[in-house]
């Protein structure tokens, strides 16, 4: 069974740092793209970072790049969003997902997520 | 960037009735659209992938189609548990984009 469960998410002050986990199992981590996806109160699913299997290939969106890292470590079959410079608009519940192909295609498994607060 | 456009925002429908999910994608997505249905306090659900794909487990009501930049989510029998907010989103390029969003409520 396949299954992705976030951590790490809280209450952070803006400007602050938060790293964000997304531990999985039931399928070979390091073959397939994942990616984070976001989803602030009330509103829609916003992409947020992927990265490819072997982590040598990374995507941000615009809203996002150079303040959030993704990153991945295929021994302990986690990944992770490092975020920095966090804003209010920010806050969101966070989840990892997974692509249905090795090198693309939709996101067929989804984590519960965690939320991400950013507020003083 | 891929602009993905879902309407109408919001649709009121009668158990037992046809629901239609309209998409638009600002440039062609080719068949890489996919279909997902959220529940209040859940994560999204894959319901069908590649424009017409169902995924495992969901029901044959369920039906997408199009080509291009116009897709369709039909739901041809509404059900009480189907009654969530549909999200269309391309995977042609970076960055992969989500339409806002169509929430099927009862009327």
């Amino acid at each position: 069974e396949v299954q992705l469960l976030e951590s790490g998410g809280g209450l952070v002050q803006p400007g602050g740092s938060l790293r964000l986990s997304c531990a999985v199992s039931g399928f070979t981590f390091s073959i397939y793209h994942v990616s984070w996806v976001r989803q602030a109160p009330g509103k829609g699913l916003e992409w947020v970072s992927a990265i490819s299997g072997s982590g040598d290939n990374t995507y941000y969106a615009d809203s996002v790049r150079g303040r959030f890292t993704i990153s991945r470590d295929n021994s302990k079959n986690t990944l992770y969003l490092q975020m920095s410079s966090l804003r209010a608009e920010d806050t969101a519940i966070y989840y990892c997902a997974k692509r249905s192909r090795a090198n693309g295609g939709c996101f067929d498994y989804w984590g519960q997520g965690t939320l991400v607060t950013v507020s003083s | 960037e891929i602009v993905m456009t879902q309407s109408p925002a919001t649709v009121s429908v009668s158990p037992g009735e046809r629901a239609t999910l309209s998409c638009r994608a600002s440039q062609g997505v080719f068949s890489n659209l996919v279909w997902y249905q959220q529940k209040p306090g859940q994560a999204p659900r894959l319901l069908i992938s590649d424009v017409s794909t169902r995924a495992t487990g969901i029901p044959p009501r369920f039906s997408g189609s199009g080509s291009g930049t116009e897709f369709t989510l039909t739901i041809s029998s509404l059900q009480s548990e189907d009654f969530a907010v549909y999200y269309c989103q391309q995977y042609t390029q970076w960055p992969l984009t989500f339409g806002g969003g169509t929430k099927v409520e009862i009327k």
